[in-house]
Order: C-alpha cells, then sequence, then structure tokens
C-alpha cells in the first residue's frame, strides 16, 4: 500500500538557519503530494501542494518540489524564524487532483521542527 | 469566517463504552473526513463522505461507523472502545471530493480507561 517516510524529529534549529526535512513516498499510479503544518493548539493547515511531478509548491518561504524519480518531496526553507516551530507532516493522494478522486490522505509521522533564538 | 468545529474537545471513557464524536465542517463545504491521530504518529484516515455517502473507507473495524447529515456535519461512531482506541480525532472539510486541500479541526481527544 501507499507509505510515506519522513525524518524523525526534533530538528533543532537557529533562526535564519536553512531547513530540510526529508520526505519519501510510495505509491501506485500518479499521486499528489502535501506538506501539512500543525503549529501549538492548532489543527493541521496546508502548507503547500504539488500534484504531478517537477510541479514545486511554495507557500510562506517554504518549497518542495515533486520528484518522481526518486519519489521525494522534501521540504526546505532558506532562513527559519521561531514562528516556524511546529510539527511538518507530509503526505500524499492516492488519487491525483485532477482524476477527481477521494480525498484519502496517507501521512508520515511527523517531524518536529524547534527554531531557537 | 469559522473554520471546522469539532466536539467535544476532549473526552474520558472506559472500555466497552460508546462514544460519538461530532463535526461542523466549513460553510459550503460538502465532503467530510475523519482521521485518527495516535500520539507521536501520523493521521490515520478512518472515513470519507461527500453529499451524505460514504466515498471511502480506512483499515478500522466495524467497531467505527459515521455518517452525514443534511446539512454537512457528520457524527463518528465508535462501539465497544478499546484501549487502543485512544487518540485524537481529526475532522477534515473540503468543497468537494479529490480537491487534495483538507481543512482540519482541532480535534477531539479521547482518553479510554
Amino acid at each position: 500500500g501507499d507509505s510515506v517516510t519522513q525524518m524523525e524529529g526534533p530538528v533543532t534549529l537557529s533562526e535564519e538557519a536553512f531547513l530540510t526535512i526529508n520526505c519519501t513516498y510510495t505509491a501506485t499510479g500518479y499521486p499528489s503530494l502535501f506538506w501539512y503544518v500543525q503549529y501549538p493548539g492548532e489543527g493541521l493547515q496546508l502548507l503547500l501542494k504539488a500534484t504531478k511531478a517537477d510541479d514545486k509548491g511554495s507557500n510562506k518561504g517554504f518549497e518542495a518540489t515533486y520528484r518522481k524519480e526518486t519519489t521525494s518531496f522534501h521540504l526546505e526553507k532558506g532562513s527559519v524564524q521561531v514562528s516556524d516551530s511546529a510539527v511538518y507532516f507530509c503526505a500524499l493522494s492516492d488519487r491525483g487532483i485532477l482524476t477527481g478522486g477521494g480525498n484519502k490522505l496517507t501521512f508520515g509521522t511527523g517531524t518536529q521542527l524547534k527554531v531557537e533564538l | 469566517d469559522a473554520g471546522v468545529t469539532q466536539s467535544p474537545t476532549h473526552l474520558i471513557k472506559t472500555r466497552g463504552q460508546h462514544v460519538t464524536l461530532r463535526c461542523s465542517p466549513i460553510s459550503g463545504h460538502k465532503s467530510v473526513s475523519w482521521y485518527q491521530q495516535v500520539l507521536g504518529q501520523g493521521p490515520q484516515f478512518i472515513f470519507q463522505y461527500y453529499e451524505k455517502e460514504e466515498r471511502g473507507r480506512g483499515n478500522f473495524p466495524d467497531r467505527f461507523s459515521a455518517r452525514q447529515f443534511p446539512n454537512y456535519s457528520s457524527e463518528l461512531n465508535v462501539n465497544a472502545l478499546l484501549l487502543g482506541d485512544s487518540a485524537l480525532y481529526l475532522c477534515a472539510s473540503s468543497l468537494a471530493v479529490g480537491t487534495g486541500e483538507l481543512f482540519f479541526g482541532e480535534g477531539s481527544r479521547l482518553t479510554v480507561l
């Protein structure tokens, strides 16, 4: 079945450091890929998405590129802030958005990011 | 605008009891999905409903059931609770099936003693 593997946390960085959170996936067909973020005390929020190979999703300074050849969707940010401290989840949808399939998301286990001054 | 609202936010039950969790989607959203998030893990898909019909079911036992009402709100029911059912139950809504973008509530935290 479908699965998502992401690096274990916590990841602790100093403010303005470069961030990479690795994510790889296993899926049949052509999934859509997502990064969701969970800030302390809040619900999960969609951070960015990509629907096909070589697409780059971006939002709030975060970027991730859909790499079909390496089945990866690594999250990056050039300069993190304390306010980025949260748990980040990589996820895939078992049917591509464009095919009008279901919303079932398969999530990774999450990576906690802590940014310190 | 109100986001996805869930109730109750916290509850404690004992083994063998039954629980009903409720969810109100964002206004205009017709699809509701339910996820279980065990501490330290990612959310696991339980159900998806669209226009009051079940559109997907995850790998959960028949003790778990759900339904969607004409106003698009939803209930998740769990019978014969086990200790392992202790988790955060998340409801998510979306405009339609297949958009890929889910809006999550803050969840209902269930503790089974």
